[in-house]
């Protein structure tokens, strides 16, 4: 079947613009998770979401990212103003019982 | 979740056996231990997983001491695809709580 789907795979920006991207999880998987790795570093736990639960924002660096998810499914993470060190691919992942499954990411880069 | 401990980097020739090791000294009775792995540029995928019995897939094999207080991940014939930074991660299987993904280690599959 198919997996987690990031759309779009690259996306560069102009500082102060606002950016959306999108994470079509694997159908069925309750729980939704963002991450963003910078260049050469680990995964970041950004924001999850479980059910109709309310999500878990701990990780957001700032009031200037968001996400939500409709519908129980497909999910948006919005930056607003980006700065260049928002510069970093963004991992969306959903997850079954046991495995937690990745998307390709999108390359953000913000000139 | 308990902290785990691996190398920062390994070598393994071509067509031999690679195996990583992963302490785990502070696991709980009802947590398992994931292993993943991401190659350049693509999203974490998973590998296996499992709790105290040694466990096969055909990626890999995992082996849990007695105490389970360590574990190897074992890619049986190393190839050069296998080249990537591998992920020890100890959690419980009933927890929606984001992975938290050490440093890893970077193992390098040589011709």
């Amino acid at each position: 079947g198919a997996g987690v789907s990031q759309s779009p795979s690259n996306k560069v920006t102009e500082k102060g613009k606002d950016v959306e991207l999108r994470c079509d999880p694997i159908s069925g998987h309750t729980a939704l998770y963002w991450y963003r790795q910078s260049l050469g570093q680990g995964l970041e736990f950004l924001i999850y979401f479980q059910g109709n639960s309310a999500p878990d924002k701990s990780g957001l660096p700032s009031d200037r990212f968001s996400a939500e998810r409709t519908g129980g499914s497909v999910s948006t993470l919005t930056i607003q103003r980006t700065q260049q060190e928002d510069s970093a691919v963004y991992l969306c992942a959903s997850r079954s019982q046991y495995e937690q499954f990745f998307g390709p990411g999108t390359r953000l880069t913000v000139l | 979740d308990a902290k785990t401990t691996q190398p920062t980097s390994m070598d393994c020739a071509e067509g031999r056996a690679a195996n990583l090791p992963c302490n785990h000294s502070t696991i709980s009775g009802n947590e398992y231990v994931y292993w993943y792995r991401q190659i350049h540029s693509q999203g974490p995928q998973y590998i296996i997983h499992g709790l105290k019995n040694n466990e096969t897939n055909e990626m890999a094999s995992l082996i849990i001491t007695e105490d389970r207080k360590s574990s190897t991940l074992i890619l049986p014939h190393a190839t050069l695809r296998d080249t990537a930074v591998y992920y020890c991660i100890v959690r419980s299987v009933s927890g929606n709580t984001p992975i938290v993904f050490g440093k890893g280690t970077r193992l390098s599959v040589i011709a």
